[in-house]
């Protein structure tokens, strides 16, 4: 079945360590975001990528880093610049196209990130 | 950029009541979305709604664009509807569609 897988589910990450989240795709979008989940809040967007080797920072990038070397794949690693890492990263991705049939935004299963 | 608030936080029933969650919006948004997330963390699509009514089953959705708002209705609640709602807002085309501003959520909890 089509969709979104993001590895590893749960992670400990010591102080001062870089981390990266995996995020796969393969329902053939063009466009991926990361967002952040803290406990009781809304999401916010990491970054994001419309195309191969090409990403932007959302609202919040700072301390984060990504790649776009593949269509299906976007991993974010969390770098020890990040300052309040523990969270739920949320991975997703669109069509990325200008008819309202793009407009359906579908979700990983999300990754755990504690700092220990 | 926007703000969105929603309303109430926290919203306790009986399986079978109804009830309304509101979504208000800062500025004018061409992108309306709801989600709910499980308690597994799963995050669910439920309506793409810039303007106007959808239903879906047992839900339905109202946006009214002028007054920067957005409802979401569950009728006969059920235990499988517990989680928390999200309504996001943002532009629309190409990665706007993803490029979504979050409220803080709703947390339904309906008892059997």
């Amino acid at each position: 079945d089509g969709g979104i897988t993001q590895s590893p589910k749960y992670l400990f990450r010591k102080e001062g360590q870089n981390v990266t989240l995996s995020c796969e795709q393969n329902l053939n979008h063009d466009a991926m975001y990361w967002y952040r989940q803290d406990p009781g809040q809304g999401l916010r967007l990491i970054y994001y990528s419309q195309i191969v080797n090409d990403f932007q920072k959302g609202d919040i990038a700072e301390g984060y880093s990504v790649s776009r070397e593949k269509k299906e794949s976007f991993p974010l690693t969390v770098t020890s610049a990040q300052k309040n890492p523990t969270a739920f990263y949320l991975c997703a991705s669109t069509k990325a196209t200008y008819r309202a049939s793009g407009n359906t935004i579908y979700f990983g299963e999300g990754s755990w990130l504690t700092v220990v | 950029g926007i703000q969105v608030e929603q309303s109430p936080p926290d919203l306790i029933l009986q399986e079978g009541a109804n009830s309304t969650l509101r979504c208000n919006f800062s500025d004018s948004v061409n992108n309306l979305q709801w989600f709910h997330q499980n308690p597994w963390g799963q995050l669910i699509n439920l309506f793409y709604i810039p303007s106007g009514t959808k239903q879906n089953g047992r839900l339905s959705a109202t946006t009214v664009a002028t007054e920067r708002y957005s409802l979401l209705y569950i009728s006969s609640s059920q235990t499988t509807d517990s989680g928390v709602y999200f309504c996001a807002g943002g532009g629309a085309g190409g990665t706007s569609y993803g490029k979504l501003t979050f409220g803080q959520g709703t947390i339904l909890t309906v008892h059997p």
